[in-house]
């Protein structure tokens, strides 16, 4: 299946390191979502676009900051990373209100030292 | 109170066994409820939807229960291959939202 892509799907970096996540979404869906999964934890909804604008960010750290080019690419970008963000993260899509189903992509597990 | 509940688990059952999982929330003007399935280190993927009249999918029968505001989630002859955790998903406090439940653990053995 590859309605939703990630890359990379695996990361690892140092606490001074300056990463990039990618999403990208073939569905041509108008809504796409970041969520950590930590060990443990439910999901936690990070950040959400529809139809490009930055419509909900749930009170994540500045360290994590998002793009929305366009309706089909996501990206997170991180810097300054503390080892308690070490988690899957996961992109999201949905048709359009943000009640829709999401289809996920599957993940990048990201482990900062 | 939790958003979104469910209990961890894990639901040890054996093959062609029937489970049953639940789910409470808090939000009672949630309008749109959802199991989603996730694998061992994969991606959650949609289930079913949850429909106010109860619905059923194959050996997969969803109930909504406004009155109480718990979803359930029944699964007949179980399968190896259902082995999973079930996530719960509704509504968020904030409106628009989709909230995840913890998830439900199910291991279904030989």
């Amino acid at each position: 299946e590859t309605g939703v892509t990630q890359t990379p799907r695996h990361l690892v970096m140092g606490m001074t390191n300056k990463k990039s996540l990618k999403c990208e979404q073939h569905l041509g869906h108008n809504a796409m979502y970041w969520y950590k999964q930590s060990a443990k934890k439910p999901l936690e909804l990070m950040f959400v676009y529809s139809l490009e604008e930055r419509v909900e960010n749930n009170s994540v750290p500045s360290r994590f900051s998002p793009e929305c080019p366009n309706s089909s690419h996501l990206f997170l970008h991180l810097h300054t990373l503390q080892p308690e963000d070490s988690a899957l993260y996961l992109c999201a899509s949905s048709q359009a209100s943000m009640a829709d189903t999401q289809y996920f992509g599957p993940g990048t597990r990201l482990t900062v030292l | 109170r939790k958003e979104v509940e469910q209990d961890p688990g894990p639901f040890n059952v054996p093959e062609g066994a029937t489970v049953a999982f639940n789910c409470t929330y808090s939000n009672s003007a949630s309008q749109s409820f959802f199991w989603y399935r996730q694998d061992c280190r994969k991606e959650p993927k949609l289930l079913m939807s949850v429909y106010s009249s109860g619905n059923e999918d194959g050996r997969f029968t969803a109930q909504l229960n406004r009155a109480s505001q718990y979803i359930s989630l029944l699964i007949r002859d179980s399968k190896l291959s259902d082995s999973a955790t079930y996530l719960c998903v509704v509504n968020s406090d904030a409106g628009n939202m989709l909230t995840f439940g913890g998830g439900t653990r199910l291991m279904v053995k030989p």
